[in-house]
C-alpha cells in the first residue's frame, strides 16, 4: 500500500528554520516526482514545490522561492523540505504528495497526513 | 503564470440535487486538469484527472468535462458524504496552481 508520512513540523519563531521530511513506502520511490503542498488555517490549498524523480529538477512557488529548498534521498525513500527565513504567513499544514505516474505532469494521487508548521514569536 | 478560478465559491444543495462547479484557467492547459475533494479535517483526495477520468474507487456520480480553459465538475445526485470543499488544479507545467475552492454543503 502506498504510504507517505510527514514529520518535522512544530512551532518556530519568525526568521528561523525547519526541515520537513516525508517518508515513503509501498512504491518505487525513485520513479515518481514528488510535491509539497500547504494549507494555511481555514484557507485553500497552495502548491509549494516539486522535485523530479531523480532530483535533477525542482520548481518553487514564488511565495517560497529563495527561502525553501526541496530535496530527496532516493536511497532512503525520503523527501525533504528545508524551510528557511520563516514568516507568519508560512504557518500551515504541509503535505507531501505523489503524482500518479512517472513523469512531471500528473495529478496527485497520494497524499500524506500532513505536518503542521506554526511560525510565531 | 496561469491563474485558476472557480465558481461558485460556495453552494448549498439538497440530497439528490445535481451540482455543478466550474473551473477556469487563464491560459490553455489542454486537459491537464484535476479535481480534488477535501472533507473537513481530512486530507485532499483525487477525484478526477485529465479533466474527465475518474480516479479508481470514486463513485460514478462524479464526472468532469472540459478542455482548454473551461472545466466542470458535476455531482449527478448529491449525497450526504459529499459535503466537502472541491479544488481544481492545473498540472501541465509548474507552478501547479490550485483553484480557490468551492465549498459544498446542505441547505
Amino acid at each position: 500500500q502506498v504510504h507517505l508520512v510527514e514529520s518535522g513540523g512544530g512551532v518556530v519563531q519568525p526568521g528561523r528554520s525547519l526541515r520537513l521530511s516525508c517518508a515513503a513506502s509501498g512504491f518505487t520511490f525513485s520513479s515518481f516526482a514528488l510535491h509539497w503542498v500547504r494549507q494555511a488555517p481555514g484557507k485553500g490549498l497552495e502548491w509549494v514545490a516539486v522535485i523530479s524523480s531523480d532530483g535533477s529538477n525542482e520548481y518553487y512557488a514564488d511565495s517560497v522561492k529563495g527561502r525553501f529548498t526541496i530535496s530527496r534521498d532516493n536511497s532512503k525513500n525520503t523527501l525533504f523540505l528545508q524551510t528557511n527565513s520563516l514568516r507568519a504567513e508560512d504557518t500551515a499544514i504541509y503535505y507531501c504528495a505523489r503524482v500518479y505516474s512517472s513523469g512531471w505532469s500528473y495529478a496527485f494521487d497520494t497524499w500524506g497526513q500532513g505536518t503542521t508548521v506554526t511560525v510565531s514569536s | 503564470d496561469t491563474q485558476m478560478t472557480q465558481s461558485p465559491s460556495s453552494l448549498s444543495a439538497s440530497v439528490g440535487d445535481r451540482v455543478t462547479i466550474t473551473c477556469r484557467a487563464s491560459q490553455d492547459i489542454r486537459n491537464y486538469l484535476a479535481w480534488y475533494q477535501q472533507k473537513p479535517g481530512k486530507v485532499p483526495k483525487l477525484l478526477i484527472y485529465t479533466a474527465s477520468t475518474l480516479q479508481s474507487g470514486v463513485p460514478s456520480r462524479f464526472s468532469g468535462s472540459g478542455s482548454g480553459t473551461d472545466f466542470t465538475l458535476t455531482i449527478s445526485s448529491l449525497q450526504p458524504e459529499d459535503v466537502a470543499t472541491y479544488y481544481c488544479q492545473k498540472y501541465n507545467s509548474a507552478p501547479f496552481t490550485f483553484g480557490p475552492g468551492t465549498k459544498v454543503d446542505f441547505k
